[in-house]
């Protein structure tokens, strides 16, 4: 049982590229979620999903884009990279909602150059 | 609008101390939900514990306990006989029910703890 996985680790991207943030979970959760985490903002969340083929804007979505194909993936989307997209990104999933206790991923370290 | 503060940006204390954490929230609903999660330094956040709005109850739990009281809007974290290991980021976060059935939480900007042997 691997719990929540997040690839890569650590990222560095030029302005204006694209790339994907992949996160899996292996415990059959309906709720998965993208938070970002910066200096003294604590977390915010970025868009979250209830269930495969559903998902939703959080608090900071611009730049963002996901999907939930399958009940295991919600793979994050940066569309074009902005230096203020630089931040610690953590995917995390629950049972149901964020109610139930929320797992997190071990969190991809990103920066936009 | 819901909002949580966690006015201790950084706390030291040494080890075998008890330390408390603050947590002050703002929500308009009768029916909350208030959640610690610990950040330990290899990152991953961990949940610690859940309370509702209806259960005024202090929790205890080994050397963690928490108090609620809503008079004043709080949800403190207390560590008793502080150890190394208890070292970490603590989030506070609440509930916010904008939308009924979409559930999202916010989260404090946390609290990081030093404990120093």
């Amino acid at each position: 049982n691997a719990g929540v996985t997040q690839t890569p680790k650590f990222q560095v991207l030029k302005t204006g590229q694209s790339m994907t943030l992949q996160c899996a979970q292996d415990m059959n959760h309906e709720y998965m979620s993208w938070y970002r985490q910066d200096p003294g903002m604590g977390l915010r969340l970025i868009h979250y999903s209830v269930g495969a083929g559903i998902t939703d804007q959080g608090e900071v979505p611009n730049g963002y884009n996901v999907s939930r194909s399958t009940t295991e993936d919600f793979p994050l989307r940066l569309l074009s990279a902005a230096p203020s997209q630089t931040s610690v990104y953590f995917c995390a999933s629950s049972y149901l909602s964020p109610l139930d206790e929320q797992f997190f991923g071990p969190g991809t370290r990103l920066t936009v150059l | 609008a819901q909002k949580v503060t966690q006015a201790q940006t950084e706390i030291s204390v040494v080890e075998k101390e008890d330390v408390t954490l603050d947590c002050v929230y703002e929500t308009r609903d009768t029916t909350y939900y208030l959640f610690w999660y610990k950040q330990p330094p290899s990152g991953e956040l961990v949940f610690l514990i859940r309370r509702n709005s209806f259960d005024e109850q202090n929790e205890i739990s080994g050397r963690y306990s928490w108090n609620f009281q809503k008079s004043t809007s709080s949800f403190n974290f207390t560590i008793t006989a502080s150890q190394v290991v208890d070292s970490a980021v603590y989030f506070c976060a609440l509930r916010d029910p904008t939308n009924f059935g979409n559930e999202k939480l916010t989260f404090g900007t946390g609290t990081r703890l030093t404990i120093i042997p």
